[in-house]
């Protein structure tokens, strides 16, 4: 069965930093998506993206972030400078046509540190 | 806006005892509805979701859910739980711009 991929499993960065997190949503899903979930508590959305374009994001998402296609495969998430509250996992997520009505497949996330 | 709220942030059950986990929805317009699990150190797998088309909804591992409008309810229910179902399960709603929203999550403790 088709999956998400991402990219690495754990990211230590120090903070600051930019980070870039990567995923490589099923092949032929249209929409794309960032979660976070800091340690012990619940997933939290972050962005969706559909035709190239951000089409939701929270209020978490602010300046800091961003997210890229920038080929046919691959899905980023961009942190510019990194603080010591981006610790958390990060789950990227895909699903096909039909947008809200259609089930996410989550990828394993990647945990991100920031010391 | 869309959110959903799962009450009991744990559950212990003891193992061939009936599993209940709670959720309840607000939204403005018909849900869609979906139950997530979650094992340690793994990402989110669909459990079952409900988009309108039959209020009792049958998932994998031998859960399944039930929509009620009038309780704006989606409850997750195992008639019989087994040590493999402990886990955090999340329930979320489907938002109008495609995004997700996610209730805190149940802790799921089966006891031998």
């Amino acid at each position: 069965e088709p999956e998400v991929t991402q990219t690495p499993s754990h990211q230590v960065t120090q903070m600051g930093q930019e980070v870039i997190l990567r995923c490589v949503p099923i092949s032929n899903h249209l929409y794309f998506y960032w979660y976070r979930q800091i340690l012990g508590q619940k997933v939290e959305f972050l962005v969706s993206f559909y035709n190239n374009e951000i089409s939701e994001k929270s209020e978490i998402f602010d300046d800091q972030f961003s997210v890229e296609r920038p080929d046919g495969s691959n899905f980023t998430l961009k942190i510019r400078s990194t603080k010591l509250e981006d610790s958390a996992m990060y789950f990227c997520a895909s699903s096909g046509p039909g947008g809200s009505n259609q089930p996410q497949h989550f990828g394993d996330g990647t945990r991100l540190s920031i010391l | 806006a869309q959110s959903v709220t799962q009450l009991g942030s744990h559950v212990s059950v003891s193992e061939g005892a009936l599993v209940l986990l709670r959720c309840n929805y607000s939204s403005s317009v018909p849900p869609y509805l979906f139950w997530y699990v979650q094992y340690p150190n793994q990402g989110l797998q669909l459990l079952l979701k409900y988009t309108s088309a039959a209020t009792l909804v049958k998932g994998i591992n031998g859960f399944e859910a039930e929509f009620k409008k009038s309780e704006t309810s989606f409850h997750l229910t195992k008639p019989s739980a087994h040590m493999s179902d402990a886990a955090e399960y999340f329930c979320a709603v489907g938002g109008n711009n495609n995004d997700m929203r996610f209730g805190a999550g149940t802790r799921l403790t089966v006891k031998p």
